[in-house]
């Protein structure tokens, strides 16, 4: 089956740092991936929506200069935490749409402490 | 907006018995909606889903959810549960045409399993 992938798996880093997490989809293409953030013991919530050779779409509250998304090919999007504080550890989870289709898969999730 | 609350925070069964775990929906139009596992640390595994058609539909590991409009219901079901289902469940709804892929998330149930 479809698989999407994330790296890092889990990341620590000191406060004032940058991240970046990869999203990746393994044997499609994906026009369209999602960013979620989920924070412990709450629910999934969709941050920006992300297309190829296009600019992200940011859900309402979410910083679209703190949290830099690139979709520059089919199979790879970035999410970059700028300057992270501790508020911004989270569980961030990305999900790939296969093409036009109704097919949707998600990554294994990506932990990051910032300390 | 769309939005879906999931009753039950946390519920306990025993290995064996019978398992129903709650979804309400609020959405404008006729809803895709989605149940996912999650086990601990982990991403998401999509266990079943509902676009249109039959409103009883079959998932994996032996799962199966009724869509009843009339209730703004998708309530998850399985007969017999076994101790390896323990994990944390997601109800989601989701839009469809452009939008498609962007979803809302329930507050999740936890799902404990006694010997």
């Amino acid at each position: 089956g479809a698989v999407v992938s994330q790296h890092p798996s889990w990341v620590i880093c000191k406060s004032g740092t940058s991240v970046k997490i990869e999203c990746r989809s393994l044997d499609f293409q994906a026009t369209t991936m999602f960013w979620y953030r989920q924070f412990p013991k709450q629910s999934l919530m969709l941050m920006a929506t992300s297309n190829e050779g296009s600019k992200a779409t940011y859900e309402q509250g979410v910083e679209k200069d703190k949290f830099l998304i690139n979709h520059a090919s089919l199979t790879l999007s970035t999410l970059t935490v700028t300057s992270a504080h501790p508020e911004d550890s989270s569980f961030y989870i990305c999900s790939a749409r296969a093409g036009r289709g109704r097919a949707q898969y998600f990554g294994p999730g990506t932990r990051l402490l910032v300390l | 907006a769309q939005s879906v609350t999931q009753p039950d925070i946390h519920i306990t069964v025993s290995e064996g018995a019978s398992l129903e775990l709650r979804c309400n929906y609020s959405y404008g139009a006729t809803p895709y909606l989605f149940w996912y596992v999650q086990s601990p640390g982990q991403g998401l595994q999509l266990l079943l889903k509902y676009f249109s058609g039959d409103t009883l539909v079959q998932g994996i590991k032996g799962f199966e959810a009724e869509f009843k409009r009339s209730q703004s219901s998708f309530n998850l079901r399985k007969p017999s549960v076994h101790w390896s289902d323990a994990a944390e469940y997601f109800c989601a709804v989701g839009a469809g045409g452009t939008s498609y892929g962007k979803l809302t998330f329930g507050q999740g149930t936890i799902l404990t399993v006694h010997p």
